[in-house]
């Protein structure tokens, strides 16, 4: 079955250091996603890819950045980790071609901590 | 821009008793509208969505949501829920198409569902 896989699950870094989240898919979707959950804030969105060499900045890009090299993967790096950017980061992904709007799978999350 | 309005951070519901989560959103554009459900240590699922058409829809696990374009609300509503209910569940906004892909969704804070025995 296709599906929509995050790595690590959970992750402990130092405030400095330089994270990079996995998302891989293999839905085959052009679309993806990525976005961080805190307490009292609900989904933002930080970035987002309409396909391969294709990126976008969302709500809340600053210190975040990504690449698409292929359809399958959007990994997220961190550039200088804060403790602002403790969170849960769920990857999602879309298939744009079949219609205006359609479903947005989501991964199961990343659990980071930044020390 | 778009925002999504979830009134209520915390819901208590007995078992077997109906319950509403409200939505309401903003926007200069048309929109299309999803209710989403995450589970404890899970990520999240579609319920349901409106793109067009009738404003009543139905989604998964007997959810139902009521697009009201003039009170610009999207209300979720189960006629009688089980202790399986219990979760966080958000309402989020997209304008659709933008530079040839859908664009992220807005997602308003979450509503949590406690189901009480």
């Amino acid at each position: 079955d296709a599906e929509i896989t995050q790595s690590p699950r959970h992750k402990i870094t130092e405030t400095g250091r330089q994270v990079t989240l996995a998302c891989h898919q293999t839905w085959n979707h052009n679309n993806m996603f990525w976005y961080r959950q805190d307490l009292g804030h609900g989904l933002r969105l930080i970035h987002y890819s309409y396909g391969v060499q294709d990126t976008n900045k969302g709500e809340v890009s600053d210190g975040y950045s990504v690449s698409r090299s292929n359809t399958e993967d959007l990994p997220l790096t961190l550039e200088s980790a804060a403790s602002s950017q403790t969170s849960v980061y769920f990857c999602a992904s879309s298939d744009g071609r079949r219609g205006p709007i359609n479903e947005q799978f989501f991964g199961p999350g990343t659990r980071l901590t930044v020390l | 821009a778009q925002s999504v309005t979830q009134l209520d951070s915390q819901v208590p519901v007995f078992e077997e008793a109906p319950v509403e989560l409200r939505c309401n959103y903003s926007s200069s554009v048309s929109v299309y509208l999803f209710w989403y459900v995450q589970y404890p240590n899970q990520g999240l699922q579609l319920l349901l969505k409106y793109l067009s058409g009738s404003t009543l829809v139905k989604g998964i696990n007997g959810f139902e949501a009521e697009f009201n374009k003039s009170q610009t609300s999207f209300h979720l509503r189960k006629p009688s829920v089980h202790i399986s209910d219990t979760a966080e569940y958000f309402c989020a906004v997209s304008s659709g198409y933008s530079g040839g892909g859908a664009d992220g969704l807005t997602f308003g804070k979450g509503t949590h569902l406690i189901i009480q025995p």
